[in-house]
């Protein structure tokens, strides 16, 4: 079973559509970043959460420590919301990084 | 300001041979990390510097990989002799802190195709 367990694998769905993706992870302690990464490759740091909700243009991450889950939502999607978005909880002596699989989310015009 | 910088952007190289890849971190930043991902596996890490020195490396896979970060600027990790399963995207990333609020910022990656 992987560390961190991101859903769903792969997300197909309609300009407009609420998208939510989930990820759920058990290691770490008390934060935890989504990333995305676009076609071409480069990895972009989007939100980090301690604790609660924050919110940044239609992206909204939550996280629940306690039950070490957090959900990334996209309102109004587009389709340049396309990426692959991952889910990754620092851990270890380093503060490493211990990625998911990424959840592949594509916005049909 | 510069992000995070590597290069090269493609390697293709055969079996048995050497690659270096090079990775410049965002200026004052002092931690340094290398992952990779392979075969459509998720980003797994490889090795943490603080400064010129090796934290952890604990995630490298084996001696054909030997990283470097002289005068605690750029670094290079170095594959040899490289073998197919090499094959995938390494990133380096820099982060001022290493706490675990600190934002890691991401170089554009390396994609390495070993032949």
């Amino acid at each position: 079973k992987n560390e961190v367990e991101q859903s769903p694998q792969n997300l197909t769905a309609q300009e407009g559509e609420f998208i939510t993706i989930n990820c759920s992870y058990s290691v770490g302690i008390s934060a935890l970043h989504w990333l995305q990464q676009h076609p071409g490759g480069g990895i972009v740091s989007l939100f980090m959460l301690s604790s609660g909700k924050k919110k940044h243009g239609r992206l909204i991450a939550t996280i629940n420590i306690q039950e070490k889950h957090s959900s990334l939502h996209i309102t109004a999607s587009h389709p340049r919301d396309s990426a692959v978005y991952i889910c990754a909880v620092p851990s270890g002596s380093a503060r490493q990084l211990t990625f998911g699989s990424g959840t592949q989310l594509t916005v049909l015009p | 300001e510069a992000g995070v910088t590597q290069f090269p952007s493609h390697s293709v190289i055969e079996k048995g041979q050497t690659v270096t890849l090079r990775c410049d971190p965002i200026s004052g930043h002092d931690n340094l990390y290398w992952y990779r991902r392979v075969m459509g596996k998720e980003i797994k890490f490889l090795l943490h510097f603080v400064k010129e020195s090796k934290q952890d490396e604990s995630g490298m896979p084996n001696n054909r990989f030997l990283a470097e970060r002289t005068g605690g600027t750029y670094s290079t990790l170095k594959v040899q002799p490289a073998e197919l399963e090499d094959s995938g995207v390494y990133f380096c990333a820099s982060s001022l802190g290493r706490g675990y609020t600190d934002t890691q910022y991401f170089g554009p990656g390396t994609r390495l195709t070993v032949l």
